[in-house]
């Protein structure tokens, strides 16, 4: 398994400021993901962190307004740049954790807490 | 692109009974996995059951089981004996083989009455 700590767990920011959020995992994943969850809505992907190389963003996402950095296999942030009340989710970090070999290889993906963001 | 349908935005069921939440997906892809993921009000995200799509048996856990019908891209959870705590947004998700990604449905709301 992995235990995912996400900070902040919450934050209430004016429009026009960034927000980092950090994502620390207890062993070295290889790749690590951070999706938004708009209000009563489902999870959406924004990016993959790859360590080493850029983060690959989803189809209406940029990097200008979501900043990734993973500068080693078991740390990632994301931020969130000149918000503004759209920009109001919940932002979670997530690793893919592949366990066993061939026919009893398990996947499962580990969530962090959620950083709810509400920007004013 | 994969795609994972979820047509019941809410559900409801009285406590010990049973519950079945529908899902369906579309792919392309051969290497693929499948997973009904439970979101309670703390946010926190967690695994109910997982099906490896390469596997035939359909996956079970405790009270947790699922109808996996590959052909027609349908992936359901039934609950059986409902409790008061499976009270939550339950989410039915898509992972690929070869990415790690996961695609979520849009989510069912369950309310399990005393």
């Amino acid at each position: 398994s992995a235990v995912i700590s996400q900070k902040p767990s919450r934050d209430i920011c004016q429009r026009g400021t960034s927000l980092t959020i950090q994502c620390q995992v207890d062993s070295q994943v290889t790749m690590m993901f951070w999706y938004r969850q708009q209000p009563g809505q489902s999870l959406t992907l924004i990016a993959t962190a790859n360590q080493g190389s850029e983060a690959t963003y989803e189809s209406g996402f940029v990097i200008d307004k979501f900043p990734i950095s993973r500068p080693n296999l078991t740390f990632s942030t994301l931020t969130v740049s000149n918000m503004s009340p759209e920009d109001s989710s919940i932002y979670l970090c997530s690793v893919d954790h592949f366990a066993g070999q061939g026919d009893s290889m398990n996947t499962e993906a580990f969530f962090g807490q959620g950083t709810r963001l509400t920007v004013v | 692109a994969q795609t994972v349908t979820q047509s019941q935005p809410e559900m409801s069921v009285q406590e010990a009974e049973t519950v079945t939440l529908s899902c369906t997906y579309d792919t392309s892809e051969s290497n693929y996995y499948l997973f009904w993921y439970k979101q309670p009000p703390s946010r926190q995200m967690i695994l109910v059951i997982r099906q490896e799509a390469y596997k035939q048996q359909n996956a079970t856990e405790n009270r947790f089981s699922v109808n996996f019908q590959k052909a027609a891209k349908s992936f359901s959870l039934k609950i059986s004996d409902s409790q008061l705590g499976d009270t939550a947004m339950y989410f039915c998700a898509f992972g690929s083989g070869n990415t790690g990604k996961l695609i979520f449905g849009q989510g069912t709301t369950l309310q399990v009455k005393p």
